[in-house]
């Protein structure tokens, strides 16, 4: 199995500021023939299902304000979030989808206010 | 716009089986994959299989042999069956869309609390 690994668990950030979150999979989730990294960021808010923000790695699901953006190539991943909103207090969670089975999520990144 | 509705029992003694049903509406259940997700209360997401339309399914190796997935087109409703259920199998269960075997998942239900305790 690919294991996924965030830093850190947790992170509190003023709002306005800068917020950032990185992934880690053990190995490299790049298809380089197809040159695209099967990376996924999602945010779930309490008692709500988790929501795809950032897929490819850096592609920004419609409707997902451009303050999120996703970098990264191989095995390490960042989400940042450019000016923290308090609507963006969340737990972020990295996937892979290149290797099946098992899709598998990073442990998830707590995002608070400062 | 697409809705998944998670269904089932709440709650489910330990060495039986856990039943759900996610109903798919405003939308096709053909040519998409369809998988679910549990999260124990507390902790993070874990993959356990998806279902092709066709009925062609895929497991996690951690789960694979107490897992049963379904599908009924007809009904726009896919299935999961999880037998000899333990505590640690308490958490909440999310049905989920992808568009194939090598893309994230883009629609979840809002997911189902199971619990199990005799």
């Amino acid at each position: 199995d690919i294991v996924m690994t965030q830093s850190p668990d947790s992170l509190a950030v003023s709002l306005g500021e800068r917020a950032t979150i990185n992934c880690k999979s053990s190995q490299s989730v790049l298809y380089s023939s197809k040159n695209k990294n099967y990376l996924a960021w999602y945010q779930q808010k309490p008692g709500q299902p988790p929501k795809l923000l950032i897929y490819w790695a850096s592609t920004r699901e419609s409707g997902v304000p451009d303050r999120f953006s996703g970098s990264g190539s191989g095995t390490d991943f960042t989400l940042t979030i450019s000016s923290l909103q308090a609507e963006d207090v969340a737990v972020y969670y990295c996937q892979q989808y290149y290797s099946t089975p098992p899709y598998t999520f990073g442990q998830g990144t707590k995002l608070e206010i400062k | 716009q697409v809705q998944l509705q998670e269904s089932g029992p709440g709650l489910v003694k330990p060495s039986e089986t856990l039943s759900l049903t996610c109903t798919v509406s405003g939308g096709s259940i053909s040519t998409y994959y369809w998988s679910w997700i549990r999260q124990p209360p507390g902790k993070g997401l874990e993959w356990i299989g998806y279902i092709y339309y066709s009925g062609t399914t895929n497991y996690n190796p951690s789960l694979k042999s107490r897992v049963t997935m379904s599908v009924d087109t007809s009904k726009t409703q896919f299935s999961l069956k999880l037998n000899s259920v333990t505590a640690a199998d308490t958490a909440v269960y999310y049905c989920a869309r992808h568009s194939d075997g090598y893309t994230p998942f883009n629609y979840w239900g809002q997911g189902t609390l199971v619990t199990v305790s005799s």
